[in-house]
């Protein structure tokens, strides 16, 4: 069974970091794309990055390039998201997303999601 | 970037009604659309996957079609567990995007 675990998320400053992780298991992690998708309070799903099975290419929204990094450790089965510079329109749950394909392809399973709030 | 321009926004209707939601994209995308459902508090949840393909376990009252950048997902005869946002997103390329959602509601 595919299992998803984000951990991470919490309250941050404005201009502050913070790296979220996600623990996947029942696949084999290193032949899979994964992304970042975020969702602001009663707002709609926004794709924020993407990075390929092997980690050799990565993806960024434009409202995150330059300030959120993806990673992905494939001996420990983990993906990361490195986000610096935070701002108030961060504020969202973030999800953690399994690709059918080893770069580009559907999500077919989801995390349950971690919340990131950014305040001053 | 690839815009996706989904409508209607909400959609009221009841129990035993068939239910189109459309989904338009500012170029084509070939046949590289997903459609996602999700529940309040819940993650969202794969339905259809490369315009019309059904995603495993999903209830064949589910279809979609399309092509290119008109895009339709039908619900044949809503059932109660169907009421929940709808998301359509193409994979076309990067940058993904999803459009805004279509809330389907209790009429």
């Amino acid at each position: 069974e595919v299992q998803l675990l984000e951990s991470g998320g919490g309250l941050v400053q404005t201009g502050g970091s913070l790296k979220l992780s996600c623990a996947a298991s029942g696949f084999t992690f290193s032949l899979y794309a994964m992304s970042w998708v975020r969702q602001a309070p009663g707002k709609g799903l926004e794709w924020v990055s993407g990075i390929s099975g092997s980690g050799d290419s990565t993806y960024y929204a434009d409202s995150v390039k330059g300030r959120f990094t993806i990673s992905r450790d494939n001996s420990k089965n983990r993906l990361y998201l490195q986000m610096n510079s935070l701002r108030a329109d961060d504020t969202a749950v973030y999800y953690c997303a399994k690709v059918a394909g080893p770069r580009m392809g559907r999500i077919d399973y989801w995390g349950q999601g971690t919340l990131v709030t950014v305040s001053s | 970037d690839i815009q996706m321009t989904q409508f209607p926004s909400t959609l009221s209707a009841s129990v035993g009604d068939r239910v189109t939601i459309t989904c338009r994209a500012s170029q084509s995308i070939s046949s590289w659309l997903a459609w996602y459902q999700q529940k309040p508090g819940k993650a969202p949840k794969l339905l259809i996957y490369k315009t019309s393909s059904l995603q495993s376990g999903v209830p064949s009252r589910f279809s979609g079609s399309g092509s290119g950048t008109e895009f339709t997902l039908t619900i044949s005869s809503l059932q109660p567990d169907d009421f929940a946002t709808y998301y359509c997103q193409h994979y076309n390329s990067y940058p993904w995007t999803f459009g805004q959602g279509t809330k389907v509601e209790i009429k």
